[in-house]
């Protein structure tokens, strides 16, 4: 049973054009991740929730937000897509901070148009 | 800073061969955690190991094995008789305690021959 569900699998959106990539959990878990892994290359984290807590990493673009309304669900939302965030989006989960693994979704892999 | 370094781009062998993925990394940390991650093609990460810094222990799960060394820093992971389904782009990660970043290595592309 998938446990991080991350919708649609494939996205394709015109450049410039709003997009929102979605992540639902069933583990309860109190943090939630986003990742983007660009073709060959190892996952960068964007940002992660801890509950409601919004962590920004330093060099995440400010064409990316997120939004996380309850426990179990997380948004990715990419403002102004250009050619450059045609990436897979990774969302994951963990119980706590640091110590325990995160659990990983399948993925959406976005294209820009 | 924490970098990991995965030095191995590519690997093939044939099915049934052993193989070993090297991972070394770099942290000031003295608690820490590492990581092995197997993202198949179908594209989510699967995790595999957890292995925190006080713990130099090996471990074996089945055909898997990990073998940690601080005074070398690091983290290997080895496939015994390996298998056309091990095919996969592995990563091994590092964190720091209390922290929630992942820190990844560029990965290893395993391909197994049958």
């Amino acid at each position: 049973d998938a446990m991080v569900i991350q919708n649609p699998r494939y996205q394709v959106t015109q450049f410039g054009k709003p997009v929102t990539l979605s992540c639902s959990q069933t583990l309860n878990h109190n943090v939630m991740y986003w990742y983007q892994q660009k073709s060959s290359q190892a996952p960068k984290l964007l940002f992660h929730y801890y509950d409601k807590d919004f962590n920004n990493e330093a060099d995440t673009p400010d064409n990316f937000q997120s939004r996380r309304p309850n426990t179990s669900f997380c948004f990715l939302d990419i403002r102004s897509p250009g050619l450059g965030d045609a990436a897979m989006y990774l969302c994951a989960t963990s119980g706590v901070r640091g110590n325990t693994e995160a659990f990983f979704g399948q993925g959406t892999r976005l294209t820009v148009v | 800073a924490q970098k990991v370094t995965q030095a191995q781009t590519e690997i093939s062998v044939v099915e049934k061969e052993d193989v070993t993925l090297d991972c070394v990394y770099e942290t000031r940390d003295t608690t820490y955690y590492l990581f092995w991650y197997k993202q198949p093609p179908s594209g989510e990460l699967v995790f595999l190991i957890r292995r925190n810094s006080f713990d130099e222990q090996n471990e074996i799960s089945g055909r898997y094995s990990w073998n940690f060394q601080k005074s070398t820093s690091s983290f290997n992971f080895t496939i015994t008789a390996s298998q056309v389904v091990d095919s996969a782009v592995y990563f091994c990660a590092l964190s720091e305690a209390g922290g929630n970043k992942l820190v990844f290595g560029a990965g290893t592309i395993l391909r197994v021959k049958s």
